[in-house]
């Protein structure tokens, strides 16, 4: 098993739709949580940063996470075309792993006009 | 304020070849890490360093990879010997602290020919 896992679409949307990204994970001692954004042939780039269960919101941008379920998701409200990027969740934990960032595959997404 | 810079942004080696990758990290930054990422997969950890040590190389190839931060001058992957499974994107990342964000450079795309 993965230590995340996240379905790599492509998800394609309208422009303005409400996009929802998600991802699992298995290791219950991940405690960090973050949302990046990877244009095409760029680097990721850091749009999140989390580490309670709840809600963190950055204008059209909210992160959610439920560590009960093991559950990480991000929200993206009035999608606009720029957003079209490739998504990458990823966690790390407290422990002796401390420092290495767990990546999801990433999501493709497209937000047509 | 640059950011994390890495070069070269395209490099070119041929089988059997070296291929020698920097990064220079944000400033005020010590901490640096190294990813992988191949086509259709996320990123995957190689190996995180604080200057002049190797904190986590788990995530290395025990043969023809070395990392290293010296006091001076940039973070150095190199890869000994380069195969065609080489050609990937390698990212670097750097932090200000163990547990603080990461943020990543451009990446160098390697080609093995």
């Amino acid at each position: 098993q993965k230590e995340v896992e996240q379905d790599p679409g492509p998800l394609s949307v309208p422009e303005g739709a409400i996009v929802s990204l998600n991802c699992t994970y298995s290791n219950s001692a991940f405690q960090y949580f973050m949302w990046y954004r990877q244009y095409s042939r760029k680097g990721p780039e850091l749009l999140m940063y989390t580490y309670s269960s709840g809600n963190k919101e950055d204008g059209r941008f909210t992160a959610q996470v439920d560590k009960s379920s093991k559950y990480i998701s991000l929200f993206i409200r009035d999608s606009q075309p720029s957003d079209s990027a490739t998504y990458l969740c990823a966690t790390r934990d407290r422990g002796s792993t401390l420092g290495r960032l767990y990546f999801g595959r990433g999501t493709q997404l497209t937000v047509w006009p | 304020n640059a950011g994390v810079m890495q070069n070269p942004r395209h490099l070119v080696r041929r089988r059997g070849q070296e291929a020698r990758l920097r990064c220079s990290p944000m400033k005020g930054h010590s901490h640096v890490y190294w990813y992988r990422q191949l086509p259709e997969e996320g990123l995957k950890f190689m190996v995180y360093l604080q200057k002049e040590n190797i904190i986590d190389e788990s995530g290395m190839p025990k043969e023809r990879f070395s990392a290293e931060f010296p006091k001076e001058g940039p973070s150095i992957l190199r890869i000994q010997q380069v195969v065609r499974g080489d050609s990937a994107a390698y990212f670097c990342a750097s932090s200000p602290g163990q547990e603080g964000e990461q943020y990543f450079g451009p990446g160098t795309r390697l080609t093995v020919t």
